[in-house]
């Protein structure tokens, strides 16, 4: 596709429930990264994964949290149990191998997630 | 550690006037330094970015930034300021990584 997408765009769930939220990157783009954006605060790094492969997870706040990639495009994060403090707009970027610092990361427009 | 400061969490100017967003970097080695802009409920955009080639960079929508070492600074600054660029601006840094570190942002608020 022309950009990074994102599905859903908004999502709101009860607290305990499980998510999955969904990134779809520029096509041949083979670096792809979760970000978080809570209120008032910058953005945070999750994991960062190059192909199908997550050598990053380090950003991960919980073992509730997960990310998966298949066929090196799609990824799919997922929060179990989800918490109040969960709440924020999740946001995935992708690149192009190798993923250096000097490769710019495209942003998809996030989805934001809201815990009752 | 890198870190990245951005000073002003929000900033006001009026139509013409200067913007000028100021950012600070940390890093212990050379850096990669970005600017993106996110406008509400997208995503981030990228303005401009800084690889070690010349050290005033120009952007998308009439935006410069200055690296200074010796200052350890990256703002961003456009001459004359229009409604259109109302956002909130991001700095980051990456390091020999694919990580990037980003500040926490400002918010530029632009008057009529």
């Amino acid at each position: 596709g022309a950009g990074v997408s994102q599905s859903p765009s908004n999502k709101v769930t009860e607290k305990g429930k499980d998510v999955e939220l969904r990134c779809d990157p520029i096509s041949g783009h083979t670096a792809l990264y979760w970000y978080r954006q809570s209120l008032g605060q910058g953005l945070e790094f999750l994991i960062y994964f190059q192909g199908n492969s997550a050598p990053d997870k380090s950003g991960l706040p919980s073992d509730r949290f997960s990310a998966e990639r298949t066929g090196g495009s799609v990824s799919t994060l997922t929060i179990q149990r989800t918490q109040q403090e969960d709440s924020a707009v999740y946001l995935c970027a992708s690149s192009l191998a190798p993923g250096g610092p000097a490769d710019t990361q495209y942003f998809g427009p996030g989805t934001r997630l809201t815990v009752l | 550690a890198q870190s990245v400061t951005q000073l002003g969490s929000h900033v006001s100017v009026s139509e013409g006037a200067l913007v000028l967003l100021r950012c600070n970097y940390s890093s212990s080695v050379p850096p990669y330094l970005f600017w993106y802009v996110q406008y509400p409920n997208q995503g981030l955009q990228l303005l401009l970015k800084y690889t070690s080639a010349a050290t005033l960079v120009k952007g998308i929508n009439g935006f410069e930034a200055e690296f200074k070492k010796s200052e350890t600074s990256f703002h961003l600054t456009k001459p004359s300021a229009h409604m259109s660029d109302a956002a909130e601006y991001f700095c980051a840094v990456a390091s020999g990584t694919y990580k990037y570190i980003f500040g926490t942002g400002t918010r530029l608020k632009v008057l009529a």
